[in-house]
């Protein structure tokens, strides 16, 4: 079983639509949650950090159930720039702090 | 600012070919890592650096892959002999500490035939 694992998708939505992704997490070690944006071809870019409060940016929030090792992002008003991959990632301390990725869903969002 | 740069950006070898990618961090951020990210899955992490010192190499593959920070700044990362596997995008990231937000480069392409 993977460590954090996630619908790859694609989810394809219109323009408009409101779409949620989620992901579970395994290791209640985990200590800080993310998620990150990859373009096609790009490098993974930090989206926002997921608290337990719930934080909102924009047209995103993100979503922390640390009970049920879940973790959650809500766009709202889909615009076609929010096409790309959507990775969950949570950082967890060994010997050092280590982020673990998600395989990501991918997001298609149509005119 | 300028931010972690990578070269080359695309590499083609033959499988048992020998390879090294370049990394060089964000000015002043003392942690470095290098991922590899195979196609449809996610980065997974090969080796962390702090400074010159290795903290974490856990999920190298150290009968082929090696990588080095000597000097506490630039790193490479080489794999030699190439497989078939090792295939997809090697990125390269910093961080200002230890548990600092990680940034991405660009990462170069392998493409092992």
């Amino acid at each position: 079983r993977k460590e954090v694992e996630q619908d790859p998708g694609p989810f394809n939505v219109p323009e408009g639509a409101t779409v949620a992704f989620n992901c579970t997490y395994s290791n209640s070690a985990s200590q800080s949650f993310f998620w990150y944006r990859q373009d096609c071809r790009k490098e993974p870019k930090l989206l926002m950090s997921v608290y337990s409060s719930g934080n909102e940016d924009g047209r995103f929030t993100a979503q922390l159930n640390r009970a049920s090792q879940y973790i959650s992002l809500l766009i709202r008003d889909s615009k076609l720039s929010d096409s790309a991959t959507y990775l969950c990632v949570v950082n967890r301390m060994d010997s050092s702090y280590k982020l673990i990725f998600g395989s990501g869903t991918r997001l298609l969002v149509r005119p | 600012e300028a931010g972690v740069a990578q070269s080359p950006r695309y590499k083609i070898i033959e499988k048992r070919q020998s390879v090294a990618f370049w990394c060089n961090p964000i000015s002043g951020h003392a942690t470095l890592y290098w991922y590899q990210q195979i196609l449809g899955q996610g980065p997974k992490l090969l080796i962390q650096f702090q400074n010159n010192g290795v903290v974490d190499d856990s999920q190298l593959p150290k009968d082929r892959f090696s990588a080095e920070r000597l000097k506490g700044v630039d790193s490479t990362l080489k794999i030699q002999p190439a497989k078939l596997e090792d295939s997809a995008v090697y990125l390269c990231a910093s961080s200002l500490d230890l548990a600092g937000w990680q940034y991405f480069g660009p990462g170069t392409r392998l493409t092992v035939l």
